[in-house]
């Protein structure tokens, strides 16, 4: 069974202060994928890395993508009340019609306190 | 911008009860999904489509758990009896998985938070 753990499992920080979330698994992915989630909703997409080694940036959020696509992380600068939630990542195995499921973490929870 | 629904957004029911849970994906999308999610945790599949077809429920408790997606758009999910461990947000998450050689993106709907008394 392949897993995604993430860490820390919580993080409570003061409002403008960084963090570092990882997301690392054993087995390699052909995208991985940063959801953010509210409680009662459903997650929303952040991004998605596909290459090796890519770094993508929203905004204040920094993504990176593991050279051998088997470990990501999330950055975030200068956090804010509105970043708190439940950051997830998921990986997914395969491409196009073989893609398989997302394989999802257990999630960081994050509250931003002012 | 094109969303997943799902209705209903909240559902209480009593033990032995049978409950359904709708889902229409966004329009175009061929594969969807059906997550089960118990509170601090992950989404765990329960149930993939491709069209109107099954691809993986391995995961999907058969004895009480069935799901449809008749006509390859709308899905439905049904939990008969329910039980006390079924309580948990059930998910719905579409993609567009045409052409080959690309990697895809799962667009979740806002859940149905099932409470089982």
């Amino acid at each position: 069974t392949q897993l995604l753990e993430q860490s820390p499992q919580f993080l409570s920080i003061q409002e403008g202060e960084n963090l570092t979330v990882y997301c690392n698994s054993s087995s390699v992915f052909s995208s991985l994928q940063w959801y953010r989630q509210e409680p009662g909703e459903g997650p929303v997409l952040l991004v998605t890395v596909v290459t090796g080694g890519e770094v993508k940036k929203l905004k204040r959020l920094t993504f990176q993508f593991g050279d051998a696509r088997k470990d990501s992380s999330l950055h975030i600068t200068a956090a804010q009340p509105g970043d708190t939630g439940l950051y997830l990542c998921a990986g997914a195995q395969g491409y196009g019609g073989s893609q398989g499921n997302l394989i999802f973490g257990k999630g960081t929870k994050l509250s931003v306190k002012p | 911008e094109a969303e997943v629904a799902q209705s209903p957004r909240y559902k209480i029911t009593e033990k032995s009860q049978a409950v359904a849970f709708w889902c229409d994906p966004i329009s175009g999308h061929a594969t969807l999904y059906w997550y089960r999610q118990i509170l601090g945790q992950g989404p765990e599949l329960l149930v993939q489509f491709q069209d109107e077809s099954v691809v993986d429920d391995s995961q999907l408790p058969k004895d009480r758990f069935s799901a449809e997606r008749l006509k390859g758009v709308d899905s439905t999910l049904k939990i008969q009896p329910a039980e006390l461990g079924d309580s948990a947000m059930y998910l719905c998450a579409s993609s567009s998985t045409r052409g080959s050689g690309s990697w895809y993106t799962q667009y979740f709907g806002p859940g149905t938070r099932l409470t089982v008394l």
